[in-house]
């Protein structure tokens, strides 16, 4: 089983709509999460970190589920420019001090 | 703000051939990281180094050696190329290790093992 699993998608959104991933993730221990989001052939980049009680920026919302070892990216009023692939990104501890896990991605497809 | 910066973008390489990886960021941050990204898998990380001084292995660090030069340089080098290590290197750094962070990445280097 992979330590962080993400629906790899494509998930195909008309403009203006709303969609959303989860992602799960195995080891309870883990103490921080993050989205990061990656276009096509580039670097990933920080969306933003997941905190204990949810938290929101702009259209885009995530919510951790510790209980059940998922997190959760929203995301409202889609546009064209949030297609990409979205990484779900796991601190697994500090046994694992510094070794983030990365899932494999979920790709979101904005169409006009 | 140049922020991770990785030399070179594309690379050509034959089996056995040696090349180093350049990394440098300028963010005064204490931690940097090498992975690896292939199709259908996350980054998997090949070494990383806490602070200035200190490296350690990752999850994939068999072929690999790295060298942090200084604070704001971290290199990663192929000794002897296989074609298994045809991948996408991406470099990335944050202000402290442990996780808590988020790593900020360098735009990738392309490497092809013919």
């Amino acid at each position: 089983r992979k330590e962080v699993e993400q629906d790899p998608g494509p998930f195909n959104v008309p403009e203006g709509a709303t969609v959303a991933f989860n992602c799960t993730y195995s080891n309870s221990a883990s103490q921080s999460f993050f989205w990061y989001r990656q276009d096509c052939r580039k670097e990933p980049k920080l969306l933003m970190s997941v905190y204990s009680s949810g938290n929101e920026d702009g259209r885009f919302t995530a919510q951790l589920n510790r209980a059940s070892q998922y997190i959760s990216l929203l995301i409202r009023d889609s546009k064209l420019s949030d297609s990409a692939t979205y990484l779900c990104v796991v601190n697994p501890g500090t046994d694992s001090w510094g070794k983030l896990q990365f899932g494999a991605g979920t790709q979101v497809v904005v169409t006009p | 703000n140049a922020g991770v910066t990785q030399t070179p973008k594309f690379q050509v390489l034959k089996t056995g051939q040696s090349m180093t990886l350049q990394c440098a960021q300028d963010m005064n941050h204490n931690s940097m990281y090498w992975y690896r990204q292939d199709p259908g898998m996350g980054l998997r990380l090949i070494y990383y180094s806490a602070s200035e001084g200190t490296t350690d292995k990752g999850e994939v660090p068999n072929g690999y050696n790295v060298s942090r030069l200084n604070k704001r340089e971290f290199s990663l080098r192929l000794e002897s190329a296989a074609p298994s290590q045809t991948s996408v290197y991406f470099c990335a750094s944050s202000e402290t290790a442990g996780g808590y962070q988020p790593q900020h990445f360098g735009d990738g280097t392309r490497l092809s093992i013919l």
